[in-house]
């Protein structure tokens, strides 16, 4: 079942802009995944966060987390009309076992040009 | 890194037949998972492929509905059995390990229409 939930479900703002994605989850996890999905096609990785780390960059890209209230967010800098896309928040369970990822509701991003 | 090839892409089906969807893999990899997407929707984990041995499905999937092969560490099959319109979504094959704190390969999906 869906554990995350994602603020703003959809977002829009103009090229050059910061956009800020948040999720929510409930359980203890592992590590925590940042994809992007383009009009419904394959997800492509970002960016994991482990459960011990509170802040990670990669580029335009910055992650934060804080375990202690279970949220994530996902900070995008300077961005363009390629960065239109869904992005969904995905969390893998503690315990090293063999469970697939658990994905939140997602944010549907649009870079006005 | 792997590179995740799925097939078909697409496919139109009328309701109450069947459609196996193939996912390969380009290197040996412990874990592969089907995720079905409903549209508009975010991916729900169907289950976990597993080689040798039956999958294991997560609640609210069955394997008379989705029955999963993977006869060995690069392949793996899904098939969407009698199929209604409540079916048509998006299935994406994956492959990885993430909560060995690693990333997960995604194929590109097949998008099902079911008419």
């Amino acid at each position: 079942s869906q554990q995350g939930e994602e603020d703003p479900q959809a977002l829009s703002i103009q090229e050059g802009e910061n956009a800020t994605m948040n999720c929510s989850y409930k359980t203890s996890i592992n590590n925590l995944q940042w994809y992007r999905q383009n009009s419904g096609r394959g997800l492509v990785h970002l960016i994991l966060i482990r459960s011990n780390e509170r802040e990670k960059h990669s580029g335009r890209l910055r992650v934060t987390l804080d375990t202690s209230k279970k949220s994530s967010s996902l900070l995008i800098t300077a961005s363009r009309a390629a960065d239109t896309a869904s992005y969904f928040c995905a969390t893998a369970p503690s315990g090293g076992g063999a469970d697939g990822l658990t994905f939140g509701k997602g944010t549907h991003l649009i870079i006005q040009p | 890194s792997a590179v995740i090839s799925q097939k078909p892409s697409r496919d139109i089906c009328q309701r109450g037949t069947s459609l196996t969807i193939q996912c390969q893999v380009d290197s040996q990899v412990t874990m592969m998972f089907w995720y079905r997407q409903q549209p508009g929707q975010s991916l729900t984990l169907i289950a976990t492929a597993n080689q040798g041995s039956e999958a294991t499905y997560e609640s609210g999937f069955v394997i008379d509905k989705f029955p999963i092969s993977r006869p060995n560490l690069t392949f793996s099959t899904l098939t969407v059995s009698n199929m209604s319109p409540e079916d048509s979504s998006i299935y994406l094959c994956s492959a990885g390990r993430p909560s060995l704190v690693t990333e997960a390969f995604f194929g590109q999906g097949t998008r099902l229409t079911v008419v």
